[in-house]
């Protein structure tokens, strides 16, 4: 059974930072790309960023919203996975989802697990 | 970026109904889209891929059409735990990005 464990959420104040973390079982972690996606609340979902692969030098992409103050990483021995979100504000607070990707045949990648979500709220 | 417009943002309806919900995407996205399935507190469901792909373990009374710009999430015969909120999302190019999301109630 796939599963998906966020952590590190909390109570952070604005220019903060603040380390995330995801544990996965289940499925061979090594082999998919993996997303954060997050949700303020009562809003909708907001696409964070993405980390490939070995075999594509685990480059990342980003939301324009994120790039320069969050960075994603990868354990692949610990089959763990990583938000570091540095000069957090309050526009940040949002419950932040880990997710598999899986791709299809047409090599479009998909969001095909996603965890519970770890709340971070940023305030003064 | 690539934007999603979904229609309606809401919508009633009644067990055993025939519902449709719509996604407009701002630039043709061939057929990457996807369409997911929210429940209170919990993390989304994927349930169509590949604008038509139905996810595997999820109903068939869920169905999924369109391409380019205009597509469809179709739920035959509502079910009391289709009461949800539903999101379209493409992965066309980056930025990745959803639609507004369409909250399902029961009239």
């Amino acid at each position: 059974e796939v599963q998906v464990v966020e952590s590190g959420g909390g109570l952070v104040q604005p220019g903060g930072s603040l380390r995330l973390s995801c544990v996965v079982s289940g499925f061979i972690f090594s082999d998919h790309y993996m997303d954060w996606v997050r949700q303020a609340p009562g809003k909708g979902l907001e696409w964070v960023g993405r980390i490939r692969v070995k075999a594509n030098s685990y480059t990342t992409e980003y939301a324009a919203s994120v790039k320069g103050r969050f960075t994603i990483s990868r354990d692949d021995s610990k089959n763990s996975l990583y938000l570091q979100m540095n000069s957090l504000r309050t526009e940040d607070t949002a419950v932040y989802y880990c997710v598999r990707d899986q791709s299809d045949s047409s090599g479009y990648y998909y969001f095909d697990y996603w965890g519970q979500g770890t709340l971070v709220t940023v305030s003064s | 970026a690539i934007q999603l417009t979904q229609t309606p943002s809401s919508l009633s309806a009644s067990v055993g109904d025939r519902v449709s919900i719509t996604c407009r995407a701002s630039q043709g996205i061939s057929t990457a889209l996807a369409w997911f399935q929210q429940k209170p507190g919990k993390g989304p469901k994927l349930l169509i891929y590949g604008a038509s792909r139905l996810e595997s373990g999820v109903p068939s009374r869920f169905s999924g059409s369109g391409s380019g710009t205009d597509f469809t999430l179709t739920i035959s015969s509502l079910q009391p735990e289709d009461f949800a909120t539903y999101y379209c999302q493409h992965c066309n190019s980056y930025p990745l990005t959803f639609g507004q999301g369409t909250k399902l109630e029961i009239k």
